[in-house]
């Protein structure tokens, strides 16, 4: 069964960078599909903020392409998401799920960051 | 790249059926055959309900069915059931791999 699950901390400062982690079990990533990335502010609906081929090729929402960075580690099966310069706005849910075609089948339970000095 | 439009909420009482609409441009749901909706109950992730306009994976009831007519996405949940009260939510492809969601439905069995 394919299972995804988000590590990373759970509150990061104003203006510093967000990373976190999905990794990736009951599957190989390098075996296809892309990877995404979905958060969700509280009490708000849910935001695509981009997406990873297992060969490395990425897509970006194109509202926050300029601080969003997302990388594919296949020998560890798992990948990542870094969003900078983060302000209090970022502060949602973090999703990581796999993608195809915007098909998303399987999620991982999801990760709140805080963005709060 | 704008959400899709969803009404906010919809309701019917138990055995009634419900229909969400999503709509969006011919640039997204109207260009592609690639819309998919989610169903998420309070703190929990969204789960996977209908995919490319009216498949149902396996294990969804086959009371959720989904259709499209030009820019306009739809989800129809028949016999509704108190366990069908959750947030709904559409996605679809956007062209060069990108992807949107809809705005939200909150469900509401009565």
């Amino acid at each position: 069964q394919v299972k995804l699950q988000e590590s990373g901390p759970g509150l990061v400062k104003p203006s510093e960078t967000l990373s976190l982690t999905c990794i990736v079990s009951g599957y190989s990533i390098s075996s296809g599909y892309y990877w995404g990335w979905i958060r969700q502010p509280p009490g708000k609906g849910l935001e695509w903020i981009g997406s990873i081929h297992h060969s490395g090729s990425t897509y970006y929402n194109p509202s926050l392409k300029s601080r969003v960075t997302i990388s594919v580690d296949t020998s560890k099966n798992q990948f990542s998401l870094k969003l900078s310069s983060v302000t209090a706005a970022d502060t949602a849910v973090y999703y990581c799920a796999r993608d195809l075609m915007t098909t998303r089948d399987y999620w991982g339970q999801g990760a709140l960051v805080t963005v709060s000095s | 790249q704008s959400a899709l439009t969803q009404p906010p909420s919809a309701s019917g009482s138990p055995g009634q059926s419900v229909t969400i609409s999503c709509t969006g441009t011919s640039s997204d749901v109207g260009g592609y055959n690639y819309v998919s909706w989610y169903q998420q109950r309070p703190g929990k992730a969204p789960k996977l309900m209908i995919y490319e306009v009216s498949r149902r994976p396996s294990g969804v009831p086959d009371r959720f069915s989904g259709s499209k007519s030009g820019n306009t996405a739809s989800l129809t949940v028949s016999g509704l059931q108190p366990d069908d009260e959750a947030d709904y939510y559409c996605s679809s492809y956007a062209g060069s791999n990108m992807g949107v969601f809809g705005t939200g439905t909150k469900v509401t069995v009565l």
